[in-house]
C-alpha cells in the first residue's frame, strides 16, 4: 500500500525567512508525486509533478526536488501569501491515477 | 471558466437525510473522481469513474453511490447520512488514467454538516 509522510506538520517562518517541507514516500512504482497548495475554504491547486529521482521544478519562489525515498519543497525568502497548506501526494504503479496524499505541512509566513 | 465545479458548496442536513453532491468538469478529461477530506484535512479516494465506468471503488460505506451520466459529470448521492459523514467532499479530474503522472485538478469542495 502506498504511503506519504509530511513533515513538519507546521511551519511558522519569518517573510524571507528560507526552509524546506518534506515528503517521505513508500510506492510501488511509482508514476509521479504531486505538490499541491490548499488555502483555506479552497480545493488543492496543483504545483508540479516530479517523475523520476533527481528531476527539480521551480515555480516563483518554490522549487521541488525528488530522491527515491523522499520529496522537498524549499521555499527561497516567502512572503505571506506562500501561507497555505502544502501537500504531497504519489501515483502509484497499479493506482488507476488516484493519489495518495499525505497530511499536509500547514505554512504561515509573517510579514 | 471554472475547470471542475461542484454543487452545493455548503450543505447542513439532519440525520437519516439523502443528500446529492453534483460535479461538472468542462477540462475534457475522462476521468473523474470523489475525494474526502476528513477533520485532519486528510484527502482519501472514494470512487474514480472513467468514461462512466466505475475503476476505484475503495472501501466506502455503500450508503455512497456515484453516478457518472457522461464523462463531464461524476455525481454524489449519499443515503441515511450520519453524523461521521460531516466532511469536506471534493471532486477532481484528470486525463487517461493509464498516462504516467496524469496531473489530477480539484474542485472547489462541497462542506458537509449533518447534524
Amino acid at each position: 500500500e502506498d504511503q506519504v509522510t509530511q513533515s513538519p506538520e507546521a511551519l511558522r517562518l519569518q517573510e524571507g525567512e528560507s526552509s524546506s517541507l518534506n515528503c517521505s514516500y513508500t510506492v510501488s512504482g511509482l508514476r509521479g508525486l504531486f505538490w499541491y497548495r490548499q488555502d483555506p475554504g479552497k480545493g488543492p491547486e496543483f504545483l508540479f509533478t516530479l517523475y523520476s529521482a533527481g528531476e527539480e521544478k521551480e515555480k516563483e519562489r518554490l522549487k521541488a526536488t525528488l530522491t527515491k525515498k523522499e520529496s522537498f519543497l524549499h521555499i527561497t525568502a516567502p512572503k505571506p501569501e506562500d501561507s497555505a497548506t502544502y501537500l504531497c501526494a504519489v501515483q502509484g504503479g497499479t493506482s488507476y491515477g488516484k493519489l495518495t496524499f499525505g497530511q499536509g505541512t500547514i505554512l504561515t509566513v509573517h510579514p | 471558466d471554472t475547470a471542475v465545479s461542484q454543487t452545493p458548496k455548503y450543505l447542513v442536513t439532519q440525520m437519516g437525510n439523502d443528500k446529492s453532491i453534483k460535479c461538472e468538469q468542462n477540462l475534457g478529461h475522462d476521468t473523474m473522481y470523489w475525494y474526502k477530506q476528513d477533520s485532519k484535512k486528510f484527502l482519501k479516494i472514494m470512487f474514480s469513474y472513467n468514461n462512466k465506468e466505475l475503476i476505484i471503488n475503495e472501501t466506502v460505506p455503500n450508503r455512497f453511490s456515484p453516478k457518472s451520466p457522461d464523462k463531464a459529470h461524476l455525481n454524489l448521492h449519499i443515503n441515511s447520512l450520519e453524523l461521521g459523514d460531516s466532511a469536506v467532499y471534493f471532486c477532481a479530474s484528470s486525463g487517461h488514467r493509464g498516462s504516467a503522472g496524469n496531473t489530477i485538478y480539484f474542485g472547489e469542495g462541497s462542506w458537509l454538516t449533518v447534524v
